[in-house]
């Protein structure tokens, strides 16, 4: 069954450096997300992406985060300077309109662990 | 603003038991509600999908309802295994065009003890 592929499993990075997190969404899907899950905390939505813009974003993605779709399959989620507050474990997803429209199912990644001290 | 709350926080429940996990939510104009698993340190696994219209759906041994009107949801384990042991999410698409974003409870974690 295709999978939503997530490098590296784990970071660990400076504070004020920056890092970028990729993913490769599945391989006919065309919506993309980033949620990430603070440890203890519940699940949290970041951005959506669809025809090569974001199309929704929460207040948590601010302007030290940014989303790319470099070519064709994948989808990086950049951010500029980290801070302590980062660490958490950030989930790609992605979701097929053809299965549903927003009733498709999201199917996620197994995550980046970032780390930064 | 979308509240999704999920009772227990933690169940224990012997090898071969049925059991059902509770999800609420506090605004009904909902688009779905998704039932998720996740092991640890691990990815989240869709296990059930329904939609607004819908009352409920199952899969093998997962039977997922949905009560929009009053904004619960369970989810029905039947003759669970210790391989059922996870934590399970749940989380729901609000309504309109546009609204992608799901909201996501704080899970059940759930032990199977053999």
């Amino acid at each position: 069954e295709p999978e939503v592929t997530q490098t590296p499993s784990h970071q660990v990075t400076q504070m004020g450096q920056e890092v970028i997190l990729r993913c490769v969404p599945i391989s006919n899907h065309l919506y993309f997300y980033w949620y990430r899950q603070i440890l203890g905390q519940k699940v949290e939505f970041l951005v959506s992406f669809y025809n090569n813009e974001i199309s929704e974003k929460s207040e948590i993605f601010d302007d030290q985060f940014s989303v790319e779709r470099p070519d064709g399959s994948n989808f990086t989620l950049k951010i500029r300077s980290t801070k302590l507050e980062d660490s958490a474990m950030y989930f790609c997803a992605s979701s097929d309109p053809g299965q549903g429209g927003y009733n498709s199912p999201l199917h996620f990644g197994n995550g980046t662990r970032l780390t930064v001290t | 603003k979308q509240e999704v709350t999920q009772i227990p926080a933690a169940l224990s429940v012997p090898e071969g038991e049925n059991l059902v996990l509770n999800c609420s939510f506090t605004d009904s104009a909902i688009y779905n509600l998704q039932w998720f698993r996740q092991d640890p340190g691990k990815g989240l696994t869709s296990l059930l999908l329904i939609q607004s219209s819908q009352r409920e759906q199952t899969s093998g041994r997962l039977n997922a309802s949905l009560d929009k009107s009053s904004g619960r949801s369970t989810l029905y384990i039947a003759a669970s295994q210790p391989g059922d042991s996870a934590t399970y999410l749940c989380a729901v698409r609000p309504g309109g065009f546009g609204n992608e974003k799901l909201t996501f409870g704080t899970g059940t974690r759930l032990t199977i003890i053999p």
